[in-house]
């Protein structure tokens, strides 16, 4: 398979414990995006890197939340000490710059 | 900050019946627009790309339409059928991000 990959799909997880979900792009794809997404709504941007460097953050993502992508490569996005309110879909896209772009099918977290 | 809107939220059809799905977008400064189906519980798939230089892209039984200057962008897609059923996202890139609208629930009924 190809295209973007993301693990694990669902994770439940108890309130104030950390998770991480990891995203692999697709090879040769440069910029690689994080998304969220709750029931009924688009996805709303979190974080956007180009190549290794992150290049910007939402305001969405409180200092509980970090990114990261070594060497270029796979990312990873980290949730500390979660809360209720940050049970959703995250989502993992990939691009080379003005391109089409191309998702995964999406980490479900449950906070209980 | 860029918005953007779908209508209508929901749309029920009996199959054969053709869709006209609306966009509209507040800041015309956009590089592309990309058309997505999500199924439930699913991750994104893209269906259409419009380059802003663009005024429509078609695909099998689905095209787009794009009118930067008024900010709108209207997804058709022909002969519908039950495997249709989805919800339809559209999304334009600004300078570096994706901004989407809350997507349009499409039920086909057989």
């Amino acid at each position: 398979d190809t295209g973007v990959s993301q693990n694990p799909r669902h994770k439940i997880t108890k309130r104030g414990q950390n998770v991480t979900f990891r995203c692999d792009p697709i090879s040769e794809h440069n910029r690689l995006y994080w998304y969220r997404q709750t029931l009924g709504q688009g996805p709303e941007f979190l974080t956007y890197f180009q190549n290794e460097a992150q290049l910007e953050k939402s305001r969405l993502l409180s200092d509980r939340f970090s990114a990261e992508r070594p060497k270029g490569s796979f990312s990873t996005l980290e949730i500390q000490r979660t809360e209720q309110g940050d049970s959703a879909m995250y989502l993992c896209a990939t691009t080379t710059g003005g391109t089409e772009a191309f998702f995964g099918q999406g980490t479900r977290l449950t906070v209980v | 900050k860029q918005e953007v809107t779908q209508i209508p939220a929901a749309l029920s059809v009996p199959e054969g019946e053709n869709l006209v799905l609306n966009c509209s977008f507040t800041d015309s400064a956009i590089y592309n627009l990309q058309w997505f189906r999500q199924d439930p519980g699913k991750g994104l798939t893209s269906l259409l790309l419009i380059q802003s230089s663009q005024r429509e892209q078609t695909s099998g039984r689905l095209n787009a339409s794009l009118d930067k200057s008024s900010g709108r962008s209207t997804l058709y897609i022909a002969a519908s059928q039950p495997g249709d059923s989805a919800t339809y996202l559209c999304a334009v890139k600004g300078d570096y991000k994706l901004s989407f609208g809350a997507g349009t629930t499409v039920t086909v009924r057989a």
